[in-house]
C-alpha cells in the first residue's frame, strides 16, 4: 500500500537552478494536487489536475509548472529556483466519484533554495 | 481570496479537557467539509468529515459541528490527549468542485 509517494524527500538548490518534484499515486485517482506549506500560511494550492493531460492553476502558481502525462504521476517543476520557493511541498490525490472526497497526501518534500 | 479561515493559529489545552477548533468559510457552494490532522514531518491525514445535510457528525472522541447559516464549523475533541497534539486543517469541498483548498491551520498542543 504505497498510496502517494513523493520524490525526493529533501533537496537543496542554488538560486537559478531547476528541478522537478515527482508525485506518484497507485490508487487510480483522477485528481492530483501540489501544495506548499509555509509557517502561518497553511497549505496553499499551487497547481492541480483533474485528469491525465489536464492541469490548472491554484492559488500560488507563479514560478512553477506542472505536467500530468500519465494518470498516476504529477510532476512539479521549478525552472529557476528562488529563495522564496523554500518550503515544504506536498502532493495529494483524490477520487471525486466517491461519496467521501478525502485526499491522500504524500510525506512531503523539504526544499531549500540558497 | 481567502475562502477558508482558521482564526486561531494555536491552542493549548490540558489533557482530559475539551479542545475546540474553529473554521469559517465564505463560499456558500461548499456542501462537504473535511478536517485533516498533520504531525511534523508527515503529510496531512483525513480525520473526520460532515455533509451539509447534517449539523453534527461524531466519531469517537471527535465531533464536528456545522452551522451553515453562519458558514462556520468546529471540531471538538473530548477528552483531549497528548497524542492529539498536531496541526489541524479544515477543507471545504463540494460535488464537482475541483480545487481542494485548506484553511491556515490551528496548532493544538495538549499537555499532560
Amino acid at each position: 500500500n504505497a498510496g502517494v509517494t513523493q520524490t525526493p524527500k529533501f533537496r537543496v538548490l542554488k538560486t537559478g537552478q531547476s528541478m522537478t518534484l515527482l508525485c506518484a499515486q497507485d490508487m487510480n485517482h483522477e485528481y492530483m494536487y501540489w501544495y506548499r506549506q509555509d509557517p502561518g500560511m497553511g497549505l496553499r494550492l499551487i497547481h492541480y489536475s483533474v485528469g491525465e493531460g489536464t492541469t490548472a492553476k491554484g492559488e500560488v502558481p507563479d514560478g512553477y509548472n506542472v505536467s500530468r502525462l500519465k494518470k498516476q504521476n504529477f510532476l512539479l517543476g521549478l525552472e529557476s529556483a528562488a529563495p522564496s520557493q523554500t518550503s515544504v511541498y506536498f502532493c495529494a490525490s483524490s477520487d471525486p466519484r466517491g461519496l467521501n472526497t478525502e485526499a491522500f497526501f504524500g510525506q512531503g518534500t523539504r526544499l531549500t533554495v540558497v | 481570496d481567502q475562502q477558508v479561515k482558521q482564526n486561531s493559529p494555536s491552542l493549548s489545552v490540558q489533557e482530559g479537557r475539551i479542545s475546540i477548533l474553529n473554521c469559517d468559510y465564505t463560499n456558500s457552494m461548499f456542501d462537504y467539509f473535511l478536517w485533516y490532522k498533520k504531525y511534523p514531518a508527515e503529510g496531512p491525514t483525513f480525520l473526520i468529515s460532515i455533509s451539509s445535510i447534517k449539523d453534527k457528525n461524531e466519531d469517537g472522541r471527535f465531533t464536528v459541528f456545522l452551522n451553515k447559516s453562519a458558514k462556520h464549523l468546529s471540531l471538538h475533541i473530548v477528552p483531549s490527549q497528548p497524542g492529539d497534539s498536531a496541526v489541524y486543517f479544515c477543507a471545504p469541498s463540494n460535488t464537482g468542485f475541483q480545487k481542494l483548498v485548506f484553511g491556515t491551520g490551528t496548532r493544538l498542543l495538549v499537555s499532560p
